[in-house]
């Protein structure tokens, strides 16, 4: 069975810092992994993907990820945190069908 | 969001009620999901659908009922025999051509 592991329930980091958000990954064959945030009573939004390709991916708002087939990992990582990156982003891969299968997800906390 | 409405924002229901969520979109995409959201427990996959006419139970199934008669259209109902309904309830959509799912802004469900 397809699934992701978010190990951290929260991260807190100051404005300017490096963020780091944590996924692992079990997966049969080739992983597609995901990630969305979050923001108090809203949909997700869609943030990047891997399927294939370069180990680094970049997405929207300056985020990017790192997929390491060794570790099994695919964490998202922002150089630079805004006040404004707090909210909670969930890792995601697809199984069969389409299904997702989601972590529990993470709340990231950047303060001023 | 974009071209994923979910109505309404806010639901209430009494105990032994029916009550439906409504997911639409204009995306043309095929596929439809529904998911639970619960804190600290990440989405739970409950119905999805890849086309028109036909659907297929998710994760947690039980005590909910939809229907896909449309292409844009794929209702939630939750039954009297959900328990626990209490949660927000988010609908994704993706295209068949793609990996990504899209989210709409979610309907929170509310006891009375």
């Amino acid at each position: 069975a397809q699934s992701v592991a978010q190990p951290e329930d929260q991260v807190n980091v100051a404005e300017g810092n490096p963020l780091t958000v944590k996924c692992t990954y079990s997966v049969s064959g080739n992983p597609y992994l995901f990630w969305y945030v979050q923001y108090p009573n809203r949909g997700l939004q869609f943030l990047l993907k891997y399927i294939t390709g370069d180990n680094l991916v970049k997405g929207s708002y300056g985020f990017e990820a790192e997929f390491n087939k060794s570790q099994t990992s695919f964490h998202l990582k922002k150089p630079s945190a805004l006040v404004s990156d707090s909210a909670l982003y969930f890792c995601a891969t697809r199984g069969g069908w389409g299904k997702f299968q989601f972590g529990a997800g993470t709340q990231v906390v950047v303060t001023p | 969001d974009g071209g994923i409405t979910q109505s309404p924002k806010y639901l209430f229901r009494k105990e032994g009620q029916n009550v439906t969520l409504s997911c639409e979109q204009n995306l043309n995409h095929d596929a439809m999901y529904w998911y639970r959201q619960d804190p600290g427990q990440g989405l739970r996959l409950i119905y999805y659908s890849q086309i028109v006419n036909d659907f297929q139970k998710g994760d947690i199934a039980e005590g909910y009922s939809v229907s896909r008669e449309k292409k844009e259209s794929f209702p939630l109902t939750v039954t009297s025999a959900q328990k626990n309904p209490t949660a927000f309830y988010l609908c994704a959509t993706k295209d068949r051509n793609e990996e990504t799912q899209y989210f709409g802004p979610g309907t929170r469900l509310l006891v009375l």
